[in-house]
């Protein structure tokens, strides 16, 4: 059994720049949430998807963006990056009929902003 | 909103210690409740969970009931070992959107 991936591991953008993160989930699972962990701090729910469509945001701004694929993949946007945006992304997926906050995680993709 | 209280780290104990970290919370309604592990370079994995009142999660020896009447879900373990050492996340489930703490980084030394 695959777990949930994630590319890239690392990256290095400048501000105002734009970023995608990747992530594939574990086999069968279907839904597909965002978290982003800022050092030393617990992960922030970003958005969560299930079947293609976000069913799920928490206090981030429109330009924070995601999409899910046929094959519950899942992209992570951000456009117009900040500083403050540096951080550790965190994608997990859960299975159908399990709880939401039981969730399987990837080993993140870590972004830096200079 | 909800939210996740966990104490202060680090806790620092030596090997075959009692450990115990404190997790309080805020919810509307009856929140499920977890505890997720962060070893060094690696991505959350869930510990143990607990879905209702009284409920007790255990596993690889820790354990957390859930006290509605209290609002905790405090983490503990009889005995602690090296490999123990990690970060540890207690989190709730409300409205199915999970709610982290900050997280309790846990050393233990031989």
């Amino acid at each position: 059994e695959t777990g949930v991936t994630q590319s890239p591991t690392h990256l290095i953008k400048t501000r105002g720049q734009q970023v995608t993160l990747r992530c594939s989930s574990q086999s069968g699972h279907n839904t597909v949430s965002w978290y982003q962990q800022a050092l030393g701090q617990g992960p922030q729910f970003i958005f969560q998807y299930y079947r293609e469509e976000e069913n799920g945001r928490g206090n981030f701004p429109p330009r924070f963006s995601g999409l899910q694929f046929p094959n519950y993949s899942s992209e992570l946007n951000v456009n117009a990056l900040e500083l403050d945006d540096s951080a550790l992304y965190l994608c997990a997926s859960s299975p159908p009929q399990g709880d939401a906050g039981e969730l399987f995680f990837g080993e993140g993709s870590r972004l830096t902003v200079l | 909103g909800n939210s996740v209280t966990q104490m202060e780290g680090p806790v620092t104990l030596s090997e075959e210690a009692f450990l115990t970290i404190n997790c309080t919370y805020t919810a509307t309604g009856y929140p499920s409740l977890f505890w997720y592990v962060q070893y060094p370079g690696e991505g959350l994995q869930l510990l143990l969970k607990a879905t209702k009142a009284d409920d007790k999660g255990s596993n690889k020896g820790f354990e957390a009931t859930y006290r509605k009447e209290t609002t905790s879900f405090h983490l503990e373990k009889g005995s602690v070992q090296v490999s123990d050492s990690a970060v540890y996340f207690c989190a709730l489930e409300g409205s199915y959107i999970p709610t982290f703490g900050r997280g309790t980084s846990l050393i233990v030394h031989p």
